[in-house]
């Protein structure tokens, strides 16, 4: 099974300043890794798939890097409504399909 | 538009059974690979099952095996959870999401709105 590790569990940062989430995986996983967004009451929301290719509609403030096992979440000017929890996922080897256990990035 | 509605969740008392369903409109259904997830209260996301475009290949997780049954009626649109042997533990949103199109090398693009599941006495 793939472990997905994700730093930090919490990011403190202000509106207007950029975000960096971290996002590990246990063995490579290459490019099969995405990046979820969930709000209070809501399902997730994909954002990130191929560790840098933006879903459908998501704005260009958000970006991916990284491959093998070692991944980045970018949010380079934060919105009121970025504000949220965000979990990576491996789909390149499963099952079983493996989470990160979430960053909560709230507001300073 | 892709739609995915979850219905059947609900209150149980341990060792009984539910079973969930998820309707699917907006996209060819028989076409993709659809999953069970769900979200403990206050937790992350553990991915439970996982049913191929036809229904020939379904994997669990560790956690759900042998307890629980996913299948799919493509003329329907639908997929199904059976959820027997029910523990506290398997508290939880339960969501279907929407995976790729013949192949596991994709992510979970669409999710429903969840249902929630309770295991109590």
């Amino acid at each position: 099974e793939i472990v997905m590790t994700q730093s930090p569990a919490t990011l403190s940062v202000s509106p207007g300043e950029r975000a960096t989430l971290s996002c590990r995986a246990s063995q490579s996983v290459s490019s099969n890794l995405a990046w979820y967004q969930q709000k209070p009451g809501q399902p997730p929301r994909l954002l990130i798939y191929g560790a840098s290719t933006r879903a459908t509609g998501v704005p260009a403030r958000f970006s991916g890097s990284g491959s093998g096992t070692e991944f980045t979440l970018t949010i380079s000017s934060l919105q009121s409504e970025d504000f949220a929890v965000y979990y990576c996922q491996q789909y390149k080897n499963w099952p079983p399909n493996t989470f990160g256990q979430g960053t909560k990035l709230e507001i300073k | 538009e892709v739609q995915l509605v979850e219905s059947g969740g609900g209150f149980v008392q341990p060792e009984g059974s539910l079973r969930l369903s998820c309707e699917a409109s907006g996209f060819t259904f028989s076409d993709y690979e659809m999953n069970w997830v769900r979200q403990a209260p206050g937790k992350g996301l553990e991915w439970l099952s996982y049913i191929s475009s036809i229904g020939s290949t379904i994997y669990y997780a560790d956690s759900v095996k042998g307890r629980f049954t996913v299948s799919r009626d493509n003329a329907k649109n639908s997929m199904s959870l059976q959820m027997n042997s029910l523990r506290a533990e398997d508290t939880a949103v339960y969501y279907c999401a929407k995976g790729g199109r013949s192949t596991q090398l994709q992510p979970f693009d669409y999710w429903g709105q969840g249902t929630l599941v309770t295991v109590s006495s």
